[in-house]
């Protein structure tokens, strides 16, 4: 199986821009999950969407948002872009055979190298 | 309230040496424990995991110990080599939020030859 795919790989924005990224999980994998990276904070859980429906969301501010489309693939989109939001966007896929909250094992992709000047 | 707590920031050892990196949790109602390996521009891949109803699970060279009542775990990398070297980030999740994985702040893991 094709593993976890994001586009683009690099960006440059200026500060005020927004922008959206994308996300294609694993072929048959339910759950996407976006984690923002920087050195300083580390690895920062954003949100994960299920069945087109966000069901967890991390401690970042509404500029950050997403959604998932009937094929899984997800979109996470910053509005208003700060200095701060320069980092490495990362989603990872998980398998999730239905509803029920059983932990099974995250994928990540290589990440979007976002850069605000 | 940082949840994971990971150590040693940094770690150097040589070929054929033991890696060792521990973590440490707060929340009781974790019950998966993962390990990722990244390397410089990629994304962190899954190197192995443990859930808390065994206490050591080895696949190859690396082996994660799990000690539920410490509510600690770490990984050992037994004869580490140059190409082991990266960063080593611990985890874990909850089946009550299933897609959110906490991560530790990470190791950077030099092996000389």
């Amino acid at each position: 199986k094709a593993g976890v795919t994001q586009t683009p790989r690099y960006l440059i924005k200026t500060r005020g821009q927004q922008v959206t990224l994308s996300c294609s999980p694993i072929s048959g994998h339910r759950s996407v999950s976006w984690y923002q990276q920087t050195p300083g904070q580390g690895l920062q859980f954003l949100f994960e969407y299920f069945s087109e429906t966000q069901r967890n969301k991390g401690n970042f501010p509404g500029r950050f948002s997403g959604r998932q489309f009937s094929n899984s693939r997800s979109e996470m989109n910053v509005s208003t872009l700060e200095l701060g939001d320069s980092a490495l966007y990362l989603c990872a896929s998980s398998f999730q055979p239905g509803a029920q909250l059983v932990t099974y094992e995250q994928y990540f992709g290589p990440g979007t190298r976002l850069t605000v000047t | 309230q940082q949840q994971v707590k990971q150590s040693p920031q940094s770690l150097i050892v040589q070929k054929g040496g033991i890696s060792i990196i521990n973590c440490a949790y707060e929340n009781t109602a974790f019950d998966y424990f993962p390990w990722y390996q990244q390397f410089p521009g990629k994304g962190p891949a899954l190197l192995i995991a443990i859930r808390p109803d065994v206490s050591e699970k080895k696949e190859g060279r690396f082996t994660i110990s799990f000690n539920k009542s410490a509510k600690q775990f770490s990984l050992h990398i037994m004869d580490s080599q140059p190409g082991d070297s990266a960063t080593y980030f611990c985890a874990a999740r909850s089946n009550t939020n299933a897609g959110k994985s906490t991560f530790g702040d990470g190791t950077t893991l030099t092996v000389k030859p």
